[in-house]
């Protein structure tokens, strides 16, 4: 069975905080993995994109790494701010290439001024 | 990156109504697009996945006949609710990967948020 883990389900954080996002997933031969902010009430927006021979990607404060061996992935957020706050899914295409996203149910980050 | 834009942003409807809701692709040619469902709360879960010019691919437990999904062109797909129960009050997010390939980075419409009474 496809399942993707996020921990925490919910964090709070003064601002100014470096902070860790995980993601675990059970299917061992993912095709590659994706990082999105969701905002109250709205779509989407991707954040980052790993591919299965990646280890990390960078933009801006926003790190994320991909260890497909433990099936796990970090979204490291850097010196975090009040314009943060959103929630964080993590997604994976499984090796079945059928464009099919399987979701995590997302950290939702509070950052406090 | 690439826009997907979706419509109604929000609907209220009687129960037995069938509502349609619009996804665009305004800036690329979306060969395939997905739809998906999302309770409060909870995340994302795929419900099909349409191909321009083909018949839509439904997830296991999504009622075909309910969903109705047609992608007759390449920068537009629908989805229509038909006779719409409270049970199907829920936020619809469609995307659509940019490139040619499924697994491209996708790109997610603002949502339509469907409140049935």
């Amino acid at each position: 069975k496809q399942e993707v883990t996020q921990i925490p389900a919910a964090l709070s954080v003064p601002e100014g905080e470096n902070l860790v996002l995980n993601c675990s997933f059970t299917d061992s031969a993912i095709y590659n993995l994706q990082w999105f902010r969701q905002d109250p009430g709205k779509g989407l927006t991707s954040l980052l994109l790993i591919q299965s021979s990646q280890r990390e990607q960078t933009s801006g404060r926003l790190n994320a790494s991909l260890d497909k061996s433990s099936g796990r992935s970090t979204l490291y957020i850097a010196a975090s701010q009040p314009g943060d706050s959103a929630t964080y899914l993590c997604a994976y295409h499984g090796s079945s290439n059928t464009g099919k996203l399987i979701f995590g149910q997302g950290t939702t980050l509070q950052v406090k001024p | 990156g690439a826009v997907v834009s979706q419509h109604p942003s929000r609907v209220i409807c009687k129960s037995g109504t069938s509502v349609k809701i619009e996804c665009r692709s305004l800036d690329f040619q979306a060969t395939t697009m997905f739809w998906y469902r999302q309770f409060p709360k909870q995340s994302l879960m795929l419900m099909a996945t349409s191909n321009e010019g083909s018949k839509a691919t439904y997830e296991q437990g999504v009622e075909k006949d309910k969903f109705l999904i047609n992608h007759a062109s390449l920068t537009l797909s629908t989805l229509t609710v038909t006779s719409a129960h409270p049970e199907d009050s829920s936020f619809y997010i469609c995307s659509s990967p940019s490139g040619r390939v499924s697994t491209d980075t996708q790109y997610f419409g603002p949502g339509t948020r469907l409140t049935v009474l």
